[in-house]
């Protein structure tokens, strides 16, 4: 399998524009998330699904921010409009769910989004 | 709700010696507790986890980790650290799910861990 996919790895761009993270998941997992990784901040959890259906996205920070998974093998992050503070390394993972739960998360690359 | 510490922000060591990365946690319930590595811009790697059964649990690259209950801990170790090992390590833990729903991996800070020659 090759693993979860994300597109693009960097993306710079300047304070107001919009900005689309794409994420395709291992196939057949039935969850994905959508993370954020800071120096202050650390890793922070900001959204997840479940067979396409947003489970629980305490973790965006604002309105700016959206996520959608219209089918089981794709999701987009969207922040509109970007300011200098999303800069950050935004990574998405996927795990399939097993009974109990201990199921892993297997994580992408990543995206290194820098806002100027 | 569900916390995990990692006391160290740095561990140095030497190549060839003994490694030992901390980890505590809290939670309700049953634990499972991961460990993952992340290397220079890259995404978290998973290392291992504990489900329930021996509270030894081997992983990849010659790590392993120790469930102790009585403790909350589940501290990672490797017998001899290689300097290939030099990397962020996170220490995560969810509690076991009893009546369905949810599925957040609660991580630790990260501690970094450098080995020299």
């Amino acid at each position: 399998d090759a693993g979860v996919i994300q597109s693009p790895r960097h993306e710079v761009t300047e304070m107001g524009q919009e900005v689309t993270l794409r994420c395709k998941p291992i196939s057949g997992h039935d969850y994905l998330f959508w993370y954020r990784q800071t120096m202050m901040r650390g890793l922070e959890l900001l959204i997840y699904f479940n067979n396409n259906v947003p489970i629980d996205d305490s973790g965006m920070p604002e309105d700016r921010f959206s996520a959608k998974m219209p089918n089981a093998s794709f999701s987009t992050l969207k922040i509109q409009p970007s300011e200098p503070r999303d800069s950050a390394v935004y990574f998405c993972a996927s795990s399939n769910h097993r009974a109990g739960g201990g199921e892993t998360q297997y994580f992408g690359p990543g995206t290194r989004l820098l806002v100027l | 709700a569900q916390s995990v510490a990692q006391p160290e922000d740095q561990v140095n060591v030497a190549e060839g010696n003994p490694l030992t990365v901390k980890c505590t946690y809290s939670v309700s319930g049953n634990p499972y507790l991961f460990w993952y590595v992340q290397y220079p811009n890259r995404g978290l790697q998973f290392l291992l986890k504990y489900i329930t059964g021996d509270n030894l649990v081997k992983g990849s690259y010659g790590f392993e980790a120790e469930f102790n209950k009585s403790q909350t801990s589940f501290h990672l170790k490797k017998p001899s650290a290689l300097v290939s090992d030099s990397a962020l390590y996170f220490c995560a833990v969810r509690e076991e799910e009893l009546t369905g729903g949810g599925n957040k991996l609660t991580f630790g800070t990260g501690t970094q861990l450098k080995v020299e020659l």
